[in-house]
């Protein structure tokens, strides 16, 4: 079955870090760009992160210098390591694939999400 | 960056059809855009990619009643056959350089 599961979301406390990992399964992470996009509750989406199938990484302008997006293709996993926590951080973390050749503009697969919440 | 707007929200009966708008921005009238949905308390799901010239081709599995159109710089997401199972938010989504950008979504309701 082709899916996405994210894990590793939490309460941190401002200033922390957090590392969230994305399990894929049916297909392999190595040939697709991949993403991670964020939801604050209640509120809409906002794009955060992408590690393209070339190995480029790129990021939103508020998470630059903070998050690191990375592949693992041993263990076809996608990851996001978060530091320098702050609340306005706080949201439901998707994992998100890109289309394949020019489709990777847009996102064809996501997952459920994981929870993270910045509070002390 | 491209700029995507959409209404907040928009209501329609059980059984009839509702056509959602996208709006690009003046720069960007050009561009593609994907339509997601939400339902409540899911993750997103992908419906389809909708050009300028109107075609679209839509996710695995999208039912028929889910179509998508492009007027300038709008691009519609149209719902045949309204279903409670269609209420929802419903995302427009592109792509700038090194960055993808979505719309606010706009909330659907089914009576």
């Amino acid at each position: 079955e082709v899916q996405l599961v994210e894990s590793g979301g939490g309460l941190v406390q401002p200033g922390g870090s957090l590392r969230l990992s994305c399990a894929v399964s049916g297909f392999t992470v190595r040939t697709y760009d991949m993403h991670w996009v964020r939801q604050p509750v209640g509120e809409g989406l906002e794009w955060v992160s992408g590690f393209g199938s070339a190995g480029d990484a790129y990021y939103r302008d508020s998470v630059k210098g903070r998050f690191t997006i990375s592949k693992e293709n041993a263990k076809n996993s996608l990851y996001l390591q978060m530091n320098s926590l702050s609340a306005g951080d706080t949201a439901i973390y998707y994992c998100a694939r890109g289309g394949s050749g020019w489709q990777n503009r847009f996102f064809d697969l996501w997952g459920r999400g994981t929870l993270v919440t910045v509070s002390s | 960056q491209p700029v995507l707007t959409q209404s907040p929200s928009a209501s329609a009966s059980l059984g009839a059809s509702v056509k959602l708008t996208c709006t690009l921005d003046s720069g960007h009238s050009a561009y593609a855009i994907a339509w997601h949905q939400q339902q409540p308390e899911k993750g997103p799901r992908y419906l389809m990619t909708v050009y300028s010239d109107g075609s679209h081709n839509k996710g695995d599995g999208i039912p028929d009643r889910f179509s998508g159109s492009s007027s300038g710089a709008e691009r519609y997401l149209t719902i045949s056959r309204l279903q409670s199972g269609d209420e929802a938010d419903y995302y427009c989504q592109t792509w700038g350089t090194d960055i993808r950008v979505f719309g606010g979504g706009t909330k659907l309701s089914v009576l």
